[in-house]
């Protein structure tokens, strides 16, 4: 089966770090660039970070600019998210996401495959 | 605040038709591709349409978009409770270099 299952959320510090997990399988996981959406509680999407298939190129929302870290393991097909400097705005479900084609070309970055989300809470 | 502008809510009665609009910048939308999102309650988002217009194998013809300018609407006709959801416009921003999406719409099947 075609699925992306993520891990490693839950209750952390304001300043503090936590790593994002997301095991991917049933596809050519170093074929496609890879993202992370999330979804504070009763708000909307945002689009938080993502890479390249080969992992050379990142992008980062401006509110993830300089305190996360995306990178990818193809080797052990799985995608991570390094979140240090954390504050209560970012408190929400963090979904890892596949792009639609194995494409470098950013234009053609949709998601079309999501995984069940894992929740990140910031909180003293 | 989004980069993307998406009505709040929207709604219609069953059988009939409705459309989302989505507005942007020349920086995302006016010069990048548009996609489409449906999120039913409780549920992780789903693409809808993808290239503007296109729709992934599964999805029903009963939803279309197009693009012009800046902006973007998503159409759904024949309307069913089952698409009550939050919908999610998204595109790249070229000036950011990275994604964005729509604050979102809920649409109410009345």
């Amino acid at each position: 089966d075609v699925q992306l299952l993520e891990s490693g959320g839950g209750l952390v510090q304001p300043g503090g770090s936590l790593r994002l997990s997301c095991a991917a399988s049933g596809f050519t996981f170093s074929n496609f660039p890879m993202g992370w959406v999330r979804q504070a509680p009763g708000k909307g999407l945002e689009w938080v970070s993502a890479i390249s298939g080969g992992g050379d190129d990142t992008y980062y929302a401006d509110s993830a600019k300089g305190r996360f870290t995306i990178s990818r393991d193809n080797s052990k097909n799985t995608l991570y998210l390094l979140m240090s400097s954390l504050r209560a705005e970012d408190t929400a479900l963090y979904y890892c996401a596949k792009v639609l084609v194995a494409t470098m070309t950013t234009a053609y970055w949709y998601f079309d495959l999501w995984g069940r989300g894992t929740l990140v809470t910031v909180s003293s | 605040q989004s980069v993307l502008t998406q009505p709040p809510s929207v709604s219609a009665a069953p059988g009939q038709k409705v459309t989302i609009s989505c507005s942007g910048s020349s920086s995302n939308i006016g010069n990048n591709f548009v996609s489409w999102y449906q999120q039913l309650p409780g549920t992780a988002p789903k693409l809808l349409i993808y290239d503007n217009n296109k729709r992934p194998s599964g999805i029903p013809d009963r939803f279309s978009a197009s693009k012009s300018g800046t902006s973007a609407t998503l159409g759904i006709t024949g309307l069913q409770t089952g698409d009550e959801a939050d919908y999610y416009c998204g595109t790249w921003d070229t000036s950011l270099s990275a994604g964005v999406f729509g604050g979102g719409t809920k649409l109410t099947v009345l």
